[in-house]
């Protein structure tokens, strides 16, 4: 089955900085890679998501770029802000069948210090 | 209205009593699933339910139930509650048959309910 590993498990970093999480899959026939942000004590909410024949994707501040053949995609948040303080979690879609699960990483929990 | 609603959100219990959680989406989408959240904040898949037929099964004691009435509902039912099942407990949904990218189907996921096995 998939397998998403996700670096690094915490991240800290001061306000206005960048932050970069990334993320390597194993299944090459994965061809959707969201990313969730789960602030504390609530549910995890998709942030932005990439399909396999687009290689970068922006919204704002945020962007996830994508390399199949190396099979590792990204999550680059600029102008970090104190309410970008979350867990973070990359994910791989794969299909089973006619059905499609995702297979999420473990998690980054990002700090910004303000 | 929140899309998916489950209940309760929290939900403290003794070793080896029978609890259940619901699950309800009014999005109209066709699937349901189950994750587990434990304390290190991992998400794993349980179950996944497309029209209240099973399309996942992970591998998950069979302690666990999954009942789907109907295709906005999804209940989990668990006997013999053990302390290792203290977790947060999501339900999500999503149309077609599961997030891809040839469809636009995200995941959404419920508020979850925090269970405590004492």
């Amino acid at each position: 089955g998939e397998n998403v590993e996700q670096h690094p498990s915490t991240l800290s970093v001061q306000e206005g900085d960048s932050a970069v999480i990334k993320c390597t899959y194993s299944d090459s026939a994965s061809n959707y890679f969201p990313w969730y942000k789960q602030e504390l004590g609530k549910r995890p909410q998709l942030i932005i998501d990439i399909r396999s024949n687009v290689g970068e994707k922006k919204d704002q501040r945020i962007a996830v770029t994508l390399n199949k053949t190396a099979k590792h995609f990204s999550l680059h948040i600029t102008e970090t802000q104190p309410e970008d303080s979350a867990v973070y979690f990359c994910a791989a879609s794969t299909r089973e069948g006619s059905n499609y699960k995702l297979t999420f990483g473990k998690g980054t929990l990002l700090t910004v210090n303000p | 209205d929140t899309a998916v609603s489950q209940t309760p959100k929290y939900l403290v219990t003794q070793m080896g009593n029978d609890k259940s959680i619901k699950c309800e989406q009014n999005l109209g989408h066709d699937t349901m699933y189950w994750y587990k959240q434990d304390s290190k904040k991992f998400l794993k898949i349980m179950f996944s339910y497309n029209n209240k037929e099973l399309i996942i099964n992970e591998t998950v004691p069979n302690r666990f139930s999954p009942k789907s009435p109907d295709k906005a509902h999804l209940n989990l039912h668990i006997n013999s509650l053990e302390l290792g099942d203290s977790a947060v407990y999501f339900c999500a949904s999503s149309q077609d048959r599961g997030p891809s990218a040839t469809r636009n189907s995200p995941l959404h996921f419920g508020n979850g309910t925090r269970l405590t096995v004492t």
